[in-house]
């Protein structure tokens, strides 16, 4: 089975420029959550989506929003990007409702270096 | 609000000694515990949970026990290989919406 699979997994962008991250679950799971790892810190939330519809968002500025596909599949949009926004965007894929006991399976992740 | 604390790194080790990394957490409710494996240039892998107090995550040789009274998650194992040299990360979740990550401690562990 495939695992969460992230595209692109690296990414060059210039200040003030827009990109888009894309990311698609494990088949089955209807639960896509969006992480921003900076260099040296643990992985921050930024939004979970569930059945399409935004069931959290993390402390992170209007410039970010994502969306979740009817396939289930999301994508995580950055505008006016600065340089502090270089980071490992993860994405967590997970069932929707169980993840406590069986917790969040993430993909390898797109490195944006903005500069 | 909730959070994780995990010791500082690195921790450097040579193979086949004993391996702590402590873990304590802050949390309204009961949460759920993890312990995440972060090789170097990729993304999370789960490495071992538990949901209750007193229960014991264990995977590949490593495991850590939910303690309640001293909201704890240690992360052990009796014997490291050079192969388990990666980023180790404690996390929490107390409903639907997210993990919350420590700051990770690095492992080193020389032949």
């Amino acid at each position: 089975d495939a695992g969460v699979t992230q595209s692109p997994t690296h990414l060059i962008k210039t200040r003030g420029q827009h990109v888009t991250l894309r990311c698609s679950p494990i088949s089955g799971h209807k639960s896509v959550s969006w992480y921003q790892q900076v260099l040296g810190q643990g992985p921050q939330f930024i939004f979970q989506y569930y059945e399409k519809e935004e069931r959290g968002r993390g402390n992170f500025p209007d410039r970010f929003s994502a969306r979740q596909f009817p396939n289930y599949s999301s994508e995580l949009n950055v505008n006016a990007l600065l340089l502090g926004d270089s980071a490992l965007y993860l994405c967590a894929s997970s069932l929707g409702g169980r993840e406590r006991m069986h917790g969040y399976t993430f993909g390898s992740g797109t490195r944006l270096t903005v500069v | 609000g909730d959070s994780v604390t995990q010791m500082e790194g690195p921790v450097t080790l040579s193979e086949e000694a004993f391996l702590t990394i402590n873990c304590t957490y802050t949390a309204t409710g009961y949460p759920s515990l993890f312990w995440y494996v972060q090789y170097p240039g990729e993304g999370l892998q789960l490495l071992l949970k538990a949901t209750k107090a007193d229960d014991k995550g264990s995977n590949k040789g490593f495991e850590a026990t939910y303690r309640k009274e001293t909201t704890s998650f240690h992360l052990e194992k009796g014997s490291v290989q050079v192969s388990d040299s990666a980023v180790y990360f404690c996390a929490l979740s107390t409903g639907f919406q997210k993990l919350v990550f420590g700051t990770g401690t690095r492992l080193l562990v020389s032949p």
